[in-house]
């Protein structure tokens, strides 16, 4: 499978603060998604990118497309400790490609 | 609304022991997929299946069969379980492959000892 890179692997911030990850390629991808899993439960998807340079929010998610197309970042304003679990980049080749992880704690 | 369902979710396999996973999805999606985590590996797509009658093999398909039965279940067989194996398995479909909104069920945790 295509390898996505995902970083940082994890994080241990205070409730409030904002959060970055981002997630690079070695292909290009014509969507990018962003999800997020919550201990004992699949993923669930947060936001969805189509178009290279787009910028999508979703309430305190913010996430953007790379212009090459083989990157993107999510941020995350004011974190609260339900943010707290692992979040996955992933490309949708003919299947969806999944980074490896972010794991996000939050501590109150 | 159920979504997609998998079961069991838990199991425990002695080494050499067969055993298949079931899922099934109540909205009409056309693809459906398996995927298995492991610790800092992210999600590695095993084998798929774009619509009913067609399977195609993912990143990691050895060790593993499946079975689109019909629309709405695709299960994952383990013909002589390994240790290799011991992981959680996740379901997903899509109304298209060319979809991103993929559902996944809540998983299956497996153990080979």
């Amino acid at each position: 499978g295509q390898q996505l890179n995902q970083s940082p692997q994890s994080m241990f911030i205070q409730e409030g603060e904002d959060v970055s990850m981002n997630c690079t390629s070695s292909s290009i991808f014509n969507t990018w998604l962003w999800y997020k899993q919550d201990p004992g439960e699949g993923p669930v998807l947060l936001i969805a990118l189509y178009k290279a340079g787009e910028l999508t929010s979703n309430g305190r998610l913010t996430a953007q497309f790379g212009i090459t197309r083989k990157d993107s970042f999510l941020n995350i304003s004011a974190s609260i400790p339900s943010d707290v679990g692992i979040y996955f980049c992933a490309g949708l080749g003919y299947a969806l490609n999944f980074g490896k992880g972010t794991s996000l704690l939050v501590t109150p | 609304n159920a979504g997609v369902t998998q079961t069991p979710k838990f199991q425990v396999l002695k080494t050499g022991q067969s055993m298949t996973l079931q899922c099934a999805q109540d909205m009409n999606h056309n693809s459906m997929y398996w995927y298995r985590q492991d610790p800092g590996m992210g999600l590695r797509l095993i084998y798929y299946s774009a619509s009913e009658g067609t399977t195609d093999k993912g990143e990691v398909p050895n060790g593993y069969n499946v079975s689109r039965l019909n629309k709405r279940e695709f299960s994952l067989r383990l013909e002589s379980a390994a240790p290799s194996q011991t992981s959680v398995y996740f379901c997903a479909s899509t109304y298209s492959s060319a979809n991103y909104g993929y559902t996944f069920g809540s998983g299956t945790r497996l153990t080979v000892v």
